[in-house]
């Protein structure tokens, strides 16, 4: 049962660059969501996804970009990374939102740095 | 205004002893609420969910104050196992909206 998965688990990468994070779950969760983590703010989400092919924004999306074309995958990208876009991701899936079924599921998360 | 407030602590505490940790919310609509933990450096984990007034699991027991928009957790007879993170999350729309986590450490 590998549940939901990221990767890299690390990444150092350079201001200005392309990064992507990978996110996977074998649940067929039909709710994807995507978090940072810093000190000070606790974890705030950056986008959502109610099911393939439908995305939203959340709190903070402004330098990001995701796309869910399966409903296991949900891949987050740094279009032109800057430094205060170093933090901790975690990716998270729920089979519902809905009251008594909204339990998050969360990756292990990815760690990333810019230089 | 934040969405979810809560006390960062530490809490530091004895074995055996009894904690609660407070969490305060902004939007009154709110319908769902939960407490998750989360150790060092790892992805947060779902330890309770609160939808009516308490819910108590086994030490564990939250409740739910509607009227003054907070929430709390009590800690019975502390572990050190339980020593981590605590977050407060709170849920409006399709949005889960999370406080900045409470933290515990539970002495010897």
């Amino acid at each position: 049962d590998a549940g939901i998965t990221q990767s890299p688990r690390y990444k150092i990468t350079e201001t200005g660059r392309q990064v992507t994070l990978m996110c996977h779950q074998t649940w067929s969760h039909s709710y994807m969501f995507w978090y940072r983590q810093d000190l000070g703010h606790g974890l705030r989400l950056i986008y959502y996804s109610a099911a393939a092919d439908i995305t939203d924004k959340g709190e903070v999306p402004d330098g990001y970009v995701v796309s869910r074309s399966k409903t296991e995958n949900f891949p987050l990208t740094l279009e032109s990374a800057t430094r205060s876009q170093t933090s901790v991701y975690f990716c998270a899936s729920s089979e519902s939102i809905f009251r008594g079924d909204e339990k998050l599921f969360f990756g292990s998360g990815t760690q990333l740095s810019v230089l | 205004r934040k969405e979810v407030e809560q006390d960062p602590g530490p809490f530091n505490v004895p074995e055996g002893a009894t904690v609660a940790f407070n969490c305060t919310y902004s939007n009154s609509a709110s319908q769902s609420f939960f407490w998750y933990r989360q150790d060092c450096r790892k992805e947060p984990k779902l330890l309770m969910s609160v939808y009516s007034s308490g819910n108590e699991d086994g030490r564990f027991t939250a409740q739910l104050n509607r009227a003054s928009q907070y929430i709390s957790l009590l800690i019975r007879d502390s572990k050190l196992s339980d020593s981590a993170t605590y977050l407060c999350v709170v849920k409006g729309g399709n949005q889960f909206y999370f406080g900045t986590g409470t933290s515990l450490t539970v002495i010897p």
